[in-house]
């Protein structure tokens, strides 16, 4: 079982305000990384999948990097807007095997107007 | 394109009772996996499958089975419903290395 750690749990920020969240994983055996935003009463959407180190994508005002070397991936996002409150996985895949999506516990982000 | 549908979308269960929860999807994908989200904590597998007629099990596969016999559909099937099982269940399957899911079965075991 690999052991994918986010942080921080939730964060409450107002308006405007940029921000960032962590994903930690160990960094053997990686193939993929997926970001995706979660909102409440739906099912998780992909925002960006990450497959090399260094890699850095870009949707909008979100953004997110990756250091597989270290083994962590940040998401931006940058002037936060309410709109923007939700849960916020990281889900990493393993090359070798069969393909399991493990996923980290989620960063809640709730954007006060 | 419906994508990834479960059904049903609330349950409440007594002990012991058991039920299925349905899950197909029309993308054609291989892998498909059985989620469970409870409070503070992140996904954990339950079953998946790598294609029609193989499954395999995940994390937490106690209390729980599945079959695949076709690639659309992996239903989820609970035998003797424990208040343990009370989660939200998310079904999804996987193009390349991005998952796809159902909109979620918020299962009470009471």
């Amino acid at each position: 079982i690999l052991n994918v750690e986010q942080s921080p749990q939730s964060l409450h920020v107002q308006e405007g305000d940029s921000t960032n969240f962590t994903c930690s994983f160990p960094s053997s055996n990686f193939y993929a990384l997926h970001w995706y935003r979660w909102e409440t009463a739906k099912s998780p959407e992909a925002l960006f999948v990450m497959t090399l180190n260094g890699d850095e994508k870009k949707k909008g005002r979100i953004s997110a990097t990756l250091n597989t070397k270290e083994g962590y991936s940040y998401l931006y996002i940058k002037g936060s807007q309410p709109e923007d409150s939700a849960t916020y996985l990281c889900a990493l895949g393993s090359s070798g095997g069969s393909y399991i999506p493990t996923f980290g516990r989620g960063t809640s982000l709730i954007v006060h107007p | 394109n419906a994508g990834v549908t479960q059904t049903p979308k609330f349950r409440i269960l007594k002990i012991g009772q058991s039920m299925t929860l349905q899950c197909t999807q029309d993308m054609n994908h291989n892998y498909m996996y059985w989620y469970r989200q409870d409070p503070g904590m992140g996904l954990k597998l339950i079953y998946y499958s790598v294609g029609a007629g193989i499954t395999d099990k995940g994390e937490v596969p106690n209390g729980y089975n599945v079959s695949r016999s076709t690639t659309e559909d992996f239903p989820l099937r609970l035998e003797l419903a424990a208040p343990s099982q009370t989660s939200v269940y998310f079904c999804a399957s996987l193009l390349n290395t991005e998952a796809f899911f159902g909109q979620g079965t918020r299962l009470t075991v009471v």
